[in-house]
């Protein structure tokens, strides 16, 4: 089965605060991606990478960054962290355009 | 621009009747792919159903069926025979690129009753 985990279920940081959100695939998979989810919004793509080192912005990246040293690893990076992103973020990973994996999420909040 | 459009915030829906959760896609790819997929209360992201654009039969899963008429643009999930454990967020998505970057509808989220 593949496993997508994410390195924390709840978090709660101060605005101005540099933020790391790490996910983590056990199968191998190529593409992995950031998105979040917001009621009403359904989940928007932030980041998505098909390659290490590989990175492309998706549909809402500003305020954004990631990282992905390791074919295993993605990081999402909210380089100085502001009320507005808090929301639910999920990483996910998928193998070619196949279905996407997701992990169980990380319920940010900035104060 | 590519759309997603799920227009059921809500529904309820007795056990073991069929429910039907509507989706309407907007693109003008010719290639792309339909998923459905399920959130818990847990908040995990379970993928349920796939239809390709080219397929030109129904896709079916178990108790789950998509709905493909891709001359309305639609892609409807009917899952039959519902159960207390489907009462979840329904989301509807679609891909249009080799990777797979998904666009997803509101969502729907159903209760089943007893």
């Amino acid at each position: 089965d593949v496993k997508v985990t994410q390195s924390s279920r709840y978090l709660v940081k101060r605005t101005g605060e540099k933020v790391f959100l790490e996910c983590v695939q056990d199968m191998d998979h190529e593409n992995m991606f950031w998105y979040r989810q917001d009621p009403g919004l359904g989940l928007r793509l932030i980041y998505f990478s098909y390659d290490v080192k590989m990175k492309e912005k998706g549909d809402i990246p500003e305020g954004y960054s990631v990282s992905r040293e390791k074919k295993e690893r993605f990081s999402l990076i909210l380089e100085s962290a502001s009320t507005n992103q808090t929301s639910m973020y999920l990483c996910a990973s998928s193998l070619s355009g196949d279905e996407q994996f997701f992990g169980p999420g990380t319920r940010l909040t900035v104060l | 621009a590519q759309k997603i459009t799920q227009t059921q915030p809500g529904m309820f829906v007795q056990e073991k009747e069929a429910v039907t959760l509507d989706c309407t896609y907007d693109t003008s790819d010719q290639s792309y792919g339909l998923f459905w997929y399920k959130q818990p209360s847990s908040g995990e992201m379970i993928f349920l159903i796939y239809q390709g654009s080219y397929d030109e039969q129904n896709a079916t899963e178990g108790r789950y069926s998509l709905n493909f008429q891709k001359a309305r643009k639609s892609a409807n999930l009917v899952i039959s025979a519902s159960q207390l454990g489907d009462s979840a967020m329904y989301f509807c998505a679609m891909s249009t690129d080799s990777w797979g970057k998904l666009q997803f509808g509101a969502g729907t989220q159903v209760v089943v009753t007893p």
